[in-house]
């Protein structure tokens, strides 16, 4: 069974950028049609996709965050990393990574971390 | 984007009550519906994938079904582990999207 750990900064200033890895243990990142997500909850609120990694690499970014979001893969230390640049408030959320198999049924997260909340305040 | 509403937004009910809730996609998204359970200060977990099939390990009380643009989450009989918040989501298009949850709360 997978298991899934971010760990990074939880405050970050306006205009600065937000770091965040995905600690994978139980199983590899390199796994056959795995894909690897970022997903994120405001304060009180519903849940936004920011977006995900293929397990050789391919990336999707949510449009409404792509021109800041960059999501990539450390095969040699089994975790993957999330940047967002030029953070606001709105950015203010519990950030949680996640795993999606692959094959005909895309899509569908079926181990989530247990989440890291990210509050952006000078 | 496809846009998914949930309806109730909240509901309470009692132990041992059946509770539906109904989430609707803005564009048909054949079976490509999924539903998360979320208690509090928790991550989602996952219920059913492809509108019905139940996750591996999950109780055979919840039940899904539907599909096109209308989809049914059922809880067979409310067991107190089940009160919690839950959330319908689209992977038929990127960017995949949530409903807004629906809170289950005790009556």
């Amino acid at each position: 069974q997978l298991q899934l750990q971010e760990s990074g900064p939880g405050l970050v200033k306006p205009s600065e950028t937000l770091s965040l890895t995905c600690t994978v243990s139980g199983g590899s990142i390199s796994t056959y049609n795995y894909y690897w997500g970022w997903i994120r909850q405001p304060p009180g609120k519903g849940l936004e996709w920011i977006g995900n990694i293929y397990y050789r690499g391919g990336t999707y970014y949510n449009p409404s965050l792509k021109s800041r979001v960059t999501i990539s893969l450390d095969t040699s230390k089994n975790q993957f990393s999330l940047r967002l640049t030029s953070v606001t408030a709105a950015d203010t959320a519990v950030y949680y990574c996640a795993s999606l198999p692959g094959g005909n049924i895309v899509g569908r997260v079926d181990y989530w971390g247990q989440g890291t909340l990210v509050t952006v305040s000078s | 984007d496809f846009q998914m509403t949930q309806s109730p937004s909240s509901l309470s009910a009692s132990v041992g009550d059946r509770v539906t809730i109904t989430c609707r996609a803005s564009q048909s998204i054949s079976n490509y519906l999924n539903w998360y359970q979320q208690k509090s200060g928790k991550a989602p977990k996952l219920l059913i994938y492809s509108a019905s099939s139940l996750q591996t390990g999950v109780s055979s009380r919840f039940s899904g079904g539907g599909s096109g643009t209308d989809f049914t989450l059922t809880i067979s009989s409310l067991q107190p582990e089940d009160f919690a918040i839950y959330y319908c989501q689209q992977s038929y298009s990127t960017p995949w999207t949530f409903g807004q949850g629906t809170k289950v709360e005790i009556k």
